[in-house]
């Protein structure tokens, strides 16, 4: 069975330290892989999609960026957290191939002090 | 671009009472919609999609919506709350392309005893 993994949880970082977000899918292929956020009161938002390796799309100019080095790891980045980078990070995949939901991650909060 | 709306930040019921969380949503061609589920602190959970056939959906925990076209609606409803149903609900209607979602701003569900 497929299976998503998200980490860490949660964590604390200063303004202007980096951040990296790692989430891997497992059991499947050529998985379709999203990073949203989550704010207080502004629902989902989509930050970047990727349908293969190397393929990042963004929707939201903004102080992040996304790679895809592996088929089933996509990892969320940052040179330098802002105050407003702080929410809820969640992953999910799709297959893509059908009309599907999509399964998420467990999230990782994230706090920019 | 499609679009959705969740009528109603917080919705209140009574244990035992009906269930009724709204969405309209706005889309150029026939829409793919979905509900979640997200409890605190952890991944959303799809409770039920709507794409082709039936327009009555059934989901997981006694959950269902109905997909009126000529209402541009898509209502998760339940007919007797239960505690554990306290959460937060978030409607989604897929764009076209490389699938993804666009999700509303959610809506608390609050249930009392």
């Amino acid at each position: 069975s497929q299976t998503i993994h998200q980490w860490p949880a949660t964590l604390v970082q200063p303004v202007g330290s980096p951040l990296s977000l790692e989430c891997t899918v497992e059991g499947t292929s050529n998985p379709n892989l999203y990073w949203y956020r989550q704010a207080a009161g502004r629902g989902l938002q989509l930050l970047f999609y990727s349908v293969g390796i190397g393929q990042i799309s963004s929707e939201v100019p903004q102080n992040l960026s996304a790679s895809r080095p592996q088929d089933r790891q996509f990892i969320l980045s940052s040179k330098k957290l802002l105050l407003s980078d702080s929410g809820f990070y969640l992953c999910a995949w799709t297959h893509g191939r059908e009309v599907e939901g999509y399964t998420f991650g467990s999230g990782t909060r994230l706090t920019v002090v | 671009a499609q679009s959705v709306t969740q009528l109603g930040s917080h919705v209140s019921v009574s244990e035992g009472a009906l269930v009724l969380l709204r969405c309209n949503y706005s889309s150029s061609v026939p829409p793919y919609l979905f509900w979640y589920v997200q409890y605190p602190n952890q991944g959303l959970q799809l409770l039920l999609k709507y794409t082709t056939g039936a327009t009555l959906v059934k989901g997981i925990n006694g959950f269902e919506a109905e997909f009126k076209k000529s209402e541009t609606s898509f209502h998760l409803t339940k007919p007797s709350a239960h505690m554990s149903d306290a959460a937060e609900y978030f409607c989604a209607v897929m764009n076209s392309g490389y699938s993804t979602l666009t999700f509303g701003k959610g809506t608390m569900l609050l249930v009392s005893p």
